[in-house]
């Protein structure tokens, strides 16, 4: 069964720093990019905030979080991390990981909530 | 960055009654390789998103045939045939042909 699995989301308070990790089973892990996308609490907005190539070599990231998140992965431990620096009010969110391609597509994990 | 626009933001159906659902894009979602990049989600409540539609018209595995997809260029459609109680939630699309990824504000289907 294919699974992805937050966790580290927490409360912090402004200007901190969290380290998100997604723990993926049941697929080849190295074979797919992997998103992180989050959902706002209240209006439920969708955005997308990063993203990472098969071999970790490529990254992407949404404006509004370039030089302060990290993402990368270890495809020996098959586990992606979005390291979150300089956080903000706005960070308030849902972090979920997305399996995909360039694009995300089929599996999402259940996320974790990042409060600031 | 490409907006992605839903219509209606809510709609109450009936069940076995139809729904539609509308997704614009501010620029075409097409691609040099013919592919055209749109997406759609249903998100339940408590629970994560679930993908619905791949490239506007491929239904996802597992997908019952009552939901389909169509459009082209910047504009698109999802339809329910025939609504059932399962299908309540909020309904993304999402487009991934230009960075960043973006996804409409959500259409929540309540049934009635």
């Amino acid at each position: 069964e294919v699974q992805l699995v937050e966790s580290g989301g927490g409360l912090v308070q402004p200007g901190g720093s969290l380290r998100l990790s997604c723990a993926a089973s049941g697929f080849t892990f190295s074979d797919y990019w992997m998103h992180w996308v989050r959902q706002t609490p209240g209006k439920g907005l969708v955005w997308w905030v990063s993203r990472v190539s098969r071999d970790g070599s490529g990254t992407n990231y949404a404006d509004s979080v370039k030089g302060r998140f990290t993402i990368s992965r270890d495809n020996a431990k098959n586990t992606v991390y979005l390291e979150l620096n300089s956080l903000r009010a706005e960070d308030t969110a849902i972090y979920y990981c997305v399996r995909g391609t360039e694009g995300p597509r089929d599996q999402w994990g259940q996320g974790t909530l990042v409060t600031v | 960055d490409i907006v992605m626009t839903q219509t209606p933001l809510s709609l109450s159906v009936t069940p076995g009654q139809p729904a539609s659902i509308s997704c614009m894009s501010s620029e075409s979602l097409l691609y040099s390789n013919g592919k055209t990049y749109l997406y759609w989600y249903l998100q339940k409540p408590g629970q994560s998103p679930q993908l619905l539609i791949y490239e506007v018209s491929n239904r996802f595995s597992g997908v019952p045939d009552r939901f389909s997809g169509s459009g082209s260029g910047t504009d698109f459609t999802l339809k329910i045939s025939r609504v059932e109680a399962e299908d309540a939630g909020i309904y993304y699309c999402m487009q991934s042909i230009h960075l960043p990824i973006t996804f409409g504000q959500g259409t929540r289907l309540e049934i009635k």
